[in-house]
């Protein structure tokens, strides 16, 4: 299994709402990602998970809150969106932190595409 | 100054052309580099890796790196319809304490559309 799924697909939801986006990989990786991409745009790193720990945060508000579970699992919950947070949003994973060689690079799921109204 | 900078297109070429996409960098320390395409409404997919200066080939695709002048490109031979799709070019570095950290730069990416 090569693939990164991201559930759901598509999403719309009220600026009141709280929903969450989920991610799952089966390939032993132990790095997992999320992205933000707008139209047009490349994707921008929100947060990075390393064995099940936060690595990362890029200083994103705190409307999003990500969650790691276990190692195959990343979640992204949702709260009091603002419309200019409709985007497609990537989830993507790697062996390790180390993307420093062609063994590992990252492997990335479709998006979940936000809506929020 | 962008870290990375990619012509975003869009680029439009008949089917059958050679399609030449460039990034160029500022930054010395990155020496990773990555082709991803995106299809629209889909996740980037890694088309190519490359380290070293010099050209790599898979099939179609060339990827090319000249550190010296701190540009990369991805060349398409006989380009095909199916190979219209924004196309990003991605670099990582091995920053102090010799990890990536994770962090990938992206370039703006270039729209492509081969018409038949």
């Amino acid at each position: 299994d090569t693939e990164v799924t991201q559930t759901p697909k598509h999403l719309v939801m009220g600026m009141t709402n709280k929903k969450s986006l989920k991610c799952e990989q089966h390939m032993g990786h132990r790095a997992m990602y999320w992205y933000k991409q707008k139209a047009k745009k490349p994707p921008e790193l929100m947060f990075v998970y390393s064995y099940e720990k936060l690595s990362i945060n890029e200083s994103v508000p705190s409307r999003f809150s990500p969650e790691c579970p276990n190692s195959s699992l990343l979640n992204l919950h949702l709260h009091a969106l603002q419309p200019e947070d409709s985007a497609l949003y990537l989830c993507a994973s790697s062996q390790d932190l180390e993307l420093l060689s062609g063994a590992n690079v990252l492997t990335f799921g479709a998006g979940s595409r936000l809506t929020v109204l | 100054q962008k870290e990375v900078e990619q012509d975003p297109g869009p680029l439009s070429v008949p089917e059958g052309a050679i399609v030449s996409l460039n990034c160029t960098y500022s930054n010395s320390a990155f020496q990773y580099f990555m082709w991803y395409r995106q299809y629209s409404r889909k996740g980037p997919e890694l088309l190519m890796y490359t380290y070293s200066s010099g050209n790599k080939e898979d099939g179609r695709f060339t990827a090319q790196v000249d550190k010296s002048s701190k540009y990369i490109s991805l060349f398409i031979r006989d380009s095909q319809p199916s190979d219209s799709a924004t196309y990003l070019c991605a670099m990582s570095a091995r920053y102090a304490g010799g990890t990536s950290y994770g962090k990938l730069t992206f370039g703006q990416g270039t729209i492509l559309t081969v018409h038949p």
